[in-house]
């Protein structure tokens, strides 16, 4: 089992560029979460899918920032315009249900905005 | 606003000694909590989980205290192995969402040979 698998793993950019980034989740696992790290706000989940379908995406931070999951085994989070203080390790994660089961994390792709 | 806290940034243990992390939360409407464990460069690996039902649960070495009172949960390691060492992140889960997971800030554990 591969586990989820996220690209890339780095991404160094510059202000205003769109940064796509991507995640192939476990396969039969019908719920997807896209996480971010930061110093200052610790892990916080920007938003999950079930069934491809977006369920909550409360926590995406404004409309530069957009999620799609257009099949069961590709999602992809889009950043447009990218700014510094997006800087921060991205995580995606899957599960095969919803969050009370185990959610499997990716090893994240680190994001610097300069 | 943060929901469930983790007071202590790091904590430094012996190897074969107990490893105690602490981790508070302020909603009631909390159900469901777990640990995961991460170590650098790596995604976050579940640990252990415990319902609110519960106020014990034992995997192995470790094992979670839930204290619904104190709104308080620990996380016991015996015995700590220097493998142990890395950022332990206390997570919740609110009743009325299946799909939304509130971390704590995470206290990084060193364990020492």
């Amino acid at each position: 089992d591969a586990g989820v698998i996220q690209s890339p793993r780095h991404e160094v950019t510059e202000m205003g560029q769109e940064v796509t980034l991507r995640c192939k989740p476990i396969s039969g696992h019908n719920s997807l979460f896209w996480y971010r790290q930061t110093m200052m706000r610790g892990l916080e989940l920007l938003i999950y899918f079930n069934n491809n379908v977006p369920i909550d995406d409360s926590g995406m931070p404004e409309d530069r920032f957009s999620a799609k999951m257009p099949n069961a085994s590709f999602s992809t989070l889009k950043i447009q315009p990218s700014e510094p203080r997006d800087s921060a390790v991205y995580f995606c994660a899957s599960s095969r249900t919803s969050a009370r089961e185990t959610q499997y994390f990716g090893p994240g792709t680190r994001l610097l905005v300069l | 606003d943060q929901q469930v806290k983790q007071n202590s940034p790091s904590l430094s243990v012996q190897e074969g000694r107990i490893s105690i992390l602490n981790c508070d939360y302020t909603n009631s409407m909390f159900d469901y909590f777990l640990w995961y464990k991460k170590y650098p460069a790596e995604g976050p690996t579940f640990l252990i989980s415990i319902s609110s039902i519960k106020d014990k649960n034992e995997d192995g070495r470790f094992t979670v205290f839930l204290n619904k009172s104190a709104k308080h949960l620990s996380l016991h390691i015996v015995p700590s192995q220097p493998g142990d060492s890395a950022v332990y992140f206390c997570a919740a889960i609110p009743s009325s969402n299946t799909g939304k997971l509130i971390f704590g800030q995470g206290t990084t554990l060193q364990v020492k040979p």
